[in-house]
């Protein structure tokens, strides 16, 4: 049912910039803000960016959120090995009554 | 500290009635500003909202299951429940309560997670 769509994997070494895209419509990243959650193994999922680009406390901020249109982007600089986790984007969908689309996620290995 | 705990049975026969529960603890399930949430995750796939519910009780539902999906709450105990009937394999999977801000804000706090089987 996922109409936000990621890349299934990327990856990166330790200190290098990765970025993740989202891509939508307009009906939900187009017209609503976009939300990232990062979840690491065996853990429930943490918001990492919220409203397109803000940070909870907490979140550090080597991690970075933007919006285009109907894609999001979620940026990870001075990457960490800490950073392998499997990254989702949501966001609000407007059509029929409404309702929550995540993307399938995207693997984030750290080289 | 917020924090939300799924309860309930890890293994459903096929055709039968899942029944979850989530325990608000930290907080008060009462907020104004707050809608509690139903998320999944089957083996392998990505993360399906199921559905929220307002403290009022008031309940948004995913389209493509709100056949099957009851969401209720029940503010003297700070709990809210799933109810998910006539289940198959499909859907199986890990089971989430979180809260969100507004019904169209993110999740923001999420519990641990509880796996459902369903088998027959």
């Amino acid at each position: 049912q996922s109409v936000l769509t990621q890349p299934p994997s990327a990856s990166g070494t330790p200190g290098q910039r990765v970025t993740i895209s989202c891509s939508g419509s307009s009906s939900n990243i187009g017209n609503n803000h976009g939300y990232w959650y990062q979840r690491l193994p065996g853990t429930a999922p943490k918001l990492l960016i919220y409203r397109d680009d803000q940070r909870p406390s907490g979140v550090p901020d080597r991690f970075s959120g933007s919006k285009s249109g109907t894609s999001a982007s979620l940026a990870i600089s001075g990457l960490r090995s800490e950073d392998e986790a499997d990254y989702y984007c949501a966001a609000w969908d407007d059509s029929l009554s409404g309702f929550w689309v995540f993307g399938e996620g995207t693997k984030l290995t750290v080289l | 500290q917020l924090q939300l705990q799924e309860s309930g049975p890890g293994l459903v026969k096929t055709s039968e009635t899942l029944s979850l529960t989530c325990t608000v603890s930290g907080g008060s399930i009462s907020s104004t500003t707050h809608y509690w949430g139903w998320i999944r995750q089957p083996p392998g796939k990505g993360l399906e909202w199921i559905g929220s519910i307002y403290y009022s009780g008031r309940t948004f539902y995913n389209a493509f299951l709100k056949s099957r999906v009851t969401v209720s709450v029940d503010t003297s105990k700070n709990q809210f429940s799933l109810n998910l009937s006539s289940v198959t394999a499909a859907d199986t999977a890990v089971y989430y309560c979180a809260r969100h801000v507004g019904l169209v804000g993110g999740m923001d706090v999420w519990g641990q997670g509880t796996t459902v089987t369903v088998s027959s």
